[in-house]
């Protein structure tokens, strides 16, 4: 069966740019949660998908992020226009209980923005 | 105040050692709590969810004190391939919080 699995694995582009980065989650798995990890910090919390609908967006740290799951399945997260703070690991997870169920991780989308 | 708070480290023990990790917690209403591992640019991955009566998988044993709001991870006989970092996860309100990791070194 197939993980969670995340495009590009590494993306490098100018402050100002604009980047796209997919998740395509574990079929079955309605709960979907992009991650983010800057260099020497924790993993932080972006936001929460059940099916297509955002459940918990607390997480964004401002409107250049923009995130969508249309028809409940892949999800995309859009970084316009991108800044030098931006740079970091982006994970996404799935999981099918979101209470008390184990996350899956996909491997990560590296962002470097110079 | 940090949702979740471990030891950065990191933990350098030699091959065979017993080693523990910690990791706290702010929430009193958190649901569910697990240990992940991470290994150098890499994703994490589940190690073992944390139960109130205590669990034990091989040589790790994993407990909870939600009086103290405190989990703990204890490897025994440690190997070349734990090393990584261990990351503390907590559930609270249909959230995943992540303590920054505790790295392990573990030496021939």
């Amino acid at each position: 069966e197939a993980g969670v699995t995340q495009f590009p694995s590494h993306s490098v582009i100018e402050k100002g740019q604009t980047v796209t980065l997919r998740c395509d989650p574990i079929s079955g798995h309605d709960n979907l949660y992009w991650y983010r990890r800057v260099m020497g910090k924790e993993i932080k919390f972006l936001l929460h998908f059940v099916k297509e609908s955002k459940q918990d967006e607390s997480g964004m740290p401002n409107n250049r992020f923009l995130a969508e799951r249309t028809g409940g399945t892949y999800s995309t997260l859009k970084v316009q226009p991108a800044e030098l703070e931006d740079s970091g690991v982006y994970f996404c997870a799935s999981s099918w209980d979101r209470a008390t169920g184990e996350l899956f991780f996909g491997e990560g989308s590296r962002l470097t923005v110079l | 105040r940090k949702e979740v708070e471990q030891d950065p480290g990191p933990f350098n023990v030699p091959e065979g050692a017993t080693v523990a990790f910690n990791c706290t917690y702010s929430n009193s209403a958190s649901q569910s709590f697990f240990w992940y591992r991470q290994d150098c640019r890499k994703e994490p991955k589940l190690l073992m969810s944390v139960y109130s009566s205590g669990n034990e998988d091989g040589r790790f044993t994993a407990q909870l004190n939600r009086a103290s709001q405190y989990i703990s991870l204890l490897i025994r006989d440690s190997k070349l391939s734990d090393s990584a970092t261990y990351l503390c996860v907590v559930n609270g309100f249909n959230k995943f919080y992540f303590g920054s990791g505790t790295k392990l070194n573990v030496k021939p």
